[in-house]
């Protein structure tokens, strides 16, 4: 069970709009922890997507954006490509748990 | 350019330990963290745990309290990850990512060590 919540699976057609939902509570995001999220092609290491709730790194395509309010945020894919089709990630930092912590990850599926 | 390279796969029976590596280039070594995730077979990602490269703290999940060790050496810009008493439930991908901000997010990644642990 992980402390943070994500949808196991979500999907849509090419050049749809799709959002990932990534549920917290009290202790992280409504701590005011920042949330991050990365990507994760099956057999590669994870990749940074978004970092500090809104922020792109370098590189990262504008059409992926994040959001935060209150104990939740969300990961909003727009223009979906087939190259998206991968696993994503939620993290932040927990203070009961005085860790870092994950989602337990979202499967996109590019139909 | 940044870098985090790792040692190679490991296989280990039941009860032994394992010490994987994470030699870091590109970065100033000791101006960032370097924190320990795995990942199981078909699995999410799972927090192990952390070093302050500069000062040496660490921190380590609760989960894996008592289990893991963290260390670095500065002089050769490597970090390592000592997880003893395996059981099954070990076998995984272990990734070291570097710390970026506080709290952090993990901005460069290391390749990822599988390790095995069977009889």
């Amino acid at each position: 069970q992980s402390v943070l919540t994500q949808p196991p699976s979500v999907s849509g057609a090419p050049g749809q709009r799709v959002t990932l939902s990534c549920a917290g509570s009290s202790s992280n995001f409504g701590a005011g922890y920042d949330v991050h999220w990365y990507q994760q092609v099956p057999g590669t290491a994870p990749k940074l997507l978004i970092y500090g709730n809104t922020n792109r790194p370098s590189g990262v395509p504008d059409r992926f954006s994040g959001s935060k309010s209150g104990t939740s945020a969300s990961l909003a894919i727009t223009g979906l490509q087939a190259e998206d089709e991968a696993d994503y990630y939620c993290q932040s930092y927990d203070s009961s748990l005085s860790g870092c912590v994950f989602g337990g990850g979202t499967k996109l599926t590019v139909l | 350019q940044v870098q985090l390279v790792q040692s190679g796969a490991e296989v280990e029976k039941p009860g032994a330990s394992v010490k994987v590596s994470c030699k870091a280039s590109g970065y100033t070594f000791t101006n960032y963290a370097i924190h320990w995730v795995r990942q199981a077979p078909g699995q999410g990602l799972e927090w192990v745990g952390w070093i302050n490269t500069g000062t040496g703290e660490r921190k380590y999940s609760q989960k894996f309290q008592g289990r893991v060790t963290i260390t670095r050496d500065t002089s050769a810009t490597t970090a390592y990850m000592e997880l003893s008493s395996l059981g099954s439930e070990d076998t995984a991908v272990y990734y070291c990512a570097r710390g970026e901000g506080y709290p952090w997010n993990f901005d460069y990644w290391g390749q990822g060590t599988l390790v095995t642990v069977s009889s």
